[in-house]
């Protein structure tokens, strides 16, 4: 059963314009999110992350955003550049492992 | 400092056969993760070994096993391939294993073709 979901399997988005990638999840006792960009070949590389008792976090271009109530997590890339064409995971931290989403391929088109 | 390597980075065996695949972690890291990533299961977690001990596992077969040596290097053992099996394996080393020490580390993965 997947706990953490990611329903786009993809998104294209115009250069300069602003990205968001969406990610739910069913537990509630998640405390910790995080999101990963993977390039073809290579590992997943740790973007962003939010603790449960903020709604909000920010980073450079990244801003991840937490609705509780909702069990969504969004991650909004402004401006998105074509570098960021990648795929995206959003993961979820339970108290002893992570459960990741199934990603999230994300075209920047220049 | 250097980062995580995974060998072989890919790999090629008939059904029936058993695989193991290696990791070893960034230096200082203890806690070493494996994951199974397929196109429509994204990453499931395998299992993670911290301090040579097996502190979590995921819901995979017994076929699935892993060991940590005292260097924190991890390998991973897959016995009696199935076809389902073929998949890019992943493993990931962190300080501590715990989210609140900081995100995780990963490798470029080992990719298995079972034929």
């Amino acid at each position: 059963d997947q706990q953490v979901k990611q329903n786009s399997p993809s998104l294209s988005v115009q250069e300069g314009r602003i990205s968001i990638l969406n990610c739910d999840y069913t537990n509630s006792m998640f405390d910790y999110f995080l999101w990963y960009k993977k390039y073809p070949a290579e590992g997943p590389t740790f973007l962003i992350s939010i603790s449960s008792i903020k709604d909000k976090n920010e980073d450079g271009r990244f801003t991840v955003f937490l609705n509780k109530s909702a069990k969504h997590l969004s991650l909004h890339i402004v401006p998105s550049q074509p570098g960021d064409s990648a795929v995206y995971f959003c993961a979820a931290w339970s108290g002893n492992q992570f459960y990741f989403g199934t990603g999230t391929s994300l075209t920047v088109i220049p | 400092k250097a980062g995580v390597t995974q060998t072989p980075r890919y790999l090629i065996k008939t059904r029936g056969q058993q695989v193991t695949l290696s990791c070893s972690p960034i230096s200082g890291h203890r806690s070493v993760s494996w994951y199974q990533q397929t196109p429509g299961q994204g990453l499931q977690f395998l299992f993670e070994y911290f301090s040579e001990t097996q502190r979590n596992k995921g819901n995979f077969p017994g076929r699935f096993s892993g060991r940590q040596f005292s260097n924190s290097r991890s390998e991973m053992n897959v016995s009696t391939l199935e076809l389902g099996d073929s998949a890019l394996y992943l493993c990931a080393s962190s300080l501590h294993g715990r989210a609140s020490s900081g995100e995780q580390f990963f490798g470029p993965g080992t990719r298995l073709t079972v034929l």
